[in-house]
């Protein structure tokens, strides 16, 4: 497998813009996450996903943010209008479910800088 | 919120030096994870601890759990420059479906 497969690696916008970040999970993991690092807040949690459905999304900043998975194998999280604070590293994780959550395997990330 | 906070934040010591990295935090949970991340790079797994389990090792790699403290350390024993990356603590909720990071502790390890 090849992994977690994130794009754009690299996204440059201007403010306003409407931003789309996809992800493919690997194949076979319950478990989709959505995370956003920045120096000054560290790595935070946006959503989970199990088995397709949002489960949490209470880290989503507001509602510019929101995130689908049409099915096991794709996802996106959509920026609109994006904000220069919202220039961060993203990153996509998925794990397999089972006697308690196990090892997430992340995505190298897309960092998206908004001018 | 993060629900692990690293301690110390940033730690520098000479090649064959142990390096050990703590981590709190605040509620129950189902396991305690360790990630590494070197610069522009996605997180990497290197050891699960649940919370049943006291100590754990792999490798050069050694991770004790205390959950009456909520507390974790992580050591690395005799480290090696290409051990020079961001490491942190995660924490899996107690239904076990949700994985939170804490802040990080960045160590340098000078050749």
């Amino acid at each position: 497998d090849a992994g977690v497969i994130q794009s754009p690696r690299h996204e440059v916008t201007e403010m306003g813009q409407e931003v789309t970040l996809r992800c493919k999970p690997i194949s076979g993991h319950d478990y989709l996450f959505w995370y956003r690092q920045t120096m000054m807040r560290g790595l935070e949690l946006l959503i989970y996903f199990n088995n397709n459905v949002p489960i949490d999304d209470s880290g989503m900043p507001e509602d510019r943010f929101s995130a689908k998975m049409p099915n096991a194998s794709f996802s996106t999280l959509k920026i609109q209008p994006s904000e220069p604070r919202d220039s961060a590293v993203y990153f996509c994780a998925s794990s397999p479910s089972g006697q308690g959550l196990g090892e997430a395997f992340f995505g190298q990330g897309t960092r998206l800088t908004v001018v | 919120s993060q629900q692990g906070e690293e301690d110390p934040q940033a730690l520098s010591i000479q090649e064959g030096e142990n390096a050990t990295m703590n981590c709190s935090y605040k509620t129950s949970i189902n396991n305690l994870q360790w990630y590494r991340q070197n610069s522009g790079r996605g997180l990497v797994h290197l050891i699960l601890i649940r919370s049943n389990e006291r100590e754990k090792h792999s490798g050069r790699l050694r991770v004790t759990l205390d959950t009456s403290k909520k507390s974790s350390s992580l050591l690395i024993t005799a480290s090696r420059a290409a051990d020079t990356a961001s490491y942190f603590c995660a924490t899996a909720n107690n239904a076990g479906n949700m994985l939170t990071f804490g802040g990080g502790t960045r160590l340098m390890v000078k050749p």
